[in-house]
């Protein structure tokens, strides 16, 4: 069965520190992969997707992330964090083709400390 | 900008009773899913709803469980007879389209504790 796995369950840096959050898929088909953001008290919202094209894709607030096909990777990066972005990061995936229902990773709790 | 809404935003009930979390989608979306979290899981997928009719349900979505849209706006969620075990947070979302590659809008979510 298909599943999404982060690997970090909470991370905690320091304002500046740089930003890797791990995800990994299983499926060996085509996917589309998705992060979302969860801040304090608010909804999922989206940071950013992949579907085709460029492997390296740009999201809102400064996030990127790389989907390494023969890893079966995307992980979700940001160069200088800032204490805004404490949230709980979720990866996600649809298998193309599918009518988009959505299979999530267990979530990354950040912390950044001021 | 526009936001999917869902209420109530808690709801106690005793097992047995019958729930309905409600949600109204973003006015121009097509398809409608329901999600749920159970404290310390993952985010899982229940059901996905278009054209009045259910397009995909997940093995959670057992006969205890129903969509409807009971009219142009609101999307609800009925447990008939609830668990213990259906304590979890409820997230709707919607899409413009069914395509995998189409964001989903979530909205806030519905904490359900079954006592």
């Amino acid at each position: 069965a298909q599943s999404v796995s982060q690997h970090n369950h909470h991370v905690i840096l320091s304002e500046a520190a740089s930003l890797e959050l791990g995800c990994n898929y299983s499926y060996g088909g085509t996917v589309n992969l998705f992060w979302y953001v969860q801040y304090p008290g608010q909804h999922l919202q989206l940071l950013l997707k992949y579907f085709s094209g460029d492997p390296l894709v740009k999201g809102i607030k400064g996030f990127e992330a790389e989907f390494i096909k023969s890893k079966f990777s995307f992980n979700l990066r940001k160069p200088s964090v800032q204490w805004s972005d404490t949230a709980e990061y979720f990866c996600a995936v649809s298998r193309g083709g599918s009518q988009g229902n959505l299979i999530f990773g267990k979530g990354t709790k950040l912390s950044v400390k001021p | 900008e526009p936001e999917v809404t869902q209420t109530p935003s808690h709801q106690v009930t005793q097992m047995g009773q019958e729930v309905i979390l409600r949600c109204v989608p973003i006015s121009n979306h097509l398809y409608f899913y329901w999600y749920r979290q159970i404290l310390g899981q993952k985010v899982e997928f229940l059901v996905s709803f278009y054209n009045n009719e259910i397009s995909e349900k997940s093995e959670i979505f057992d006969d205890q469980f129903s969509v409807e849209r009971p009219d142009g706006s609101n999307f609800t969620l009925k447990i008939r007879s609830t668990k213990l075990e259906d304590s979890a947070m409820y997230f709707c979302a919607s899409a413009w389209d069914r395509s995998s590659e189409e964001t989903q809008y979530f909205g806030p979510g519905t904490r359900l504790l079954v006592l």
